[in-house]
């Protein structure tokens, strides 16, 4: 079956612009993660959604949104980007909400944004 | 806070020799851990994990230690090999479910 699926790869951005990444978790998968990945402050948690409902929020500014669909789909939005914002965006899949331990989860290969 | 670390931010061995990889967590309340490898231009991958009921479990050429009088976790991989070089993370089952990882060892191996 398929993966997750994350859209665009890659996307260069300017400041003060906002963006949207899209993540399609696999066929099945109800609960989306995303993470923030950089070279200096690691893999670090944004928020999770299930069943269009933000479950859980990691410590990231009111800049960073989400949102995720009846069909499971998420969407993540930042606002009034910063040059500290370029980092590789990943979001994970899984069956339900309630962590790795429960249901595992399942990364798709990221986007790579850049702000300039 | 909330932190899992690693000791080692570079590792090279040969190919063929065994690989360990460590890894330090902060709360002695978790339960859940989980090695993962990410490879270039990918998002992590699982390895193998491990519950805080269990000192040791194996998989298809690993194996994941799990110390929690010192808060200590490793990962060994017997018989490296070349395809196994790659960014392995350590990560701990945080509140609500969320994942803290470590902040990663990058595992060379030589042929």
């Amino acid at each position: 079956k398929a993966g997750v699926t994350q859209t665009p790869r890659y996307l260069i951005k300017t400041r003060g612009q906002q963006v949207t990444l899209s993540c399609s978790p696999i066929s099945g998968h109800r609960s989306v993660s995303w993470y923030q990945q950089t070279p200096g402050q690691g893999l670090q948690f944004l928020f999770e959604y299930f069943s269009e409902t933000q479950r859980n929020k990691g410590n990231f500014p009111g800049r960073f949104s989400g949102r995720q669909f009846s069909n499971s789909r998420s969407e993540m939005n930042v606002s009034t980007l910063e040059l500290g914002d370029s980092a590789l965006y990943l979001c994970a899949s899984s069956l339900a909400s309630g962590g790795a331990g429960n249901y595992g989860y399942t990364f798709g290969s990221g986007t790579r944004l850049t702000v300039v | 806070g909330e932190s899992v670390g690693l000791h080692l931010p570079t590792l090279s061995v040969q190919e063929g020799d065994n690989s360990i990889i460590n890894c330090a967590y902060s709360n002695s309340a978790s339960d859940y851990f989980i090695w993962y490898k990410q490879e270039s231009g990918k998002g992590p991958q699982f390895i193998i994990d491990i519950r805080s009921n269990m000192d040791k479990r194996q998989g298809q050429r690993v194996t994941v230690l799990l110390n929690k009088t010192v808060k200590h976790l490793s990962l060994q991989i017997a018989a490296t090999q070349p395809g196994d070089s790659a960014v392995y993370f350590c990560a701990e089952n945080g509140e609500g479910g969320k994942l803290i990882f470590g902040q990663g060892t990058e595992l060379s191996v030589k042929p």
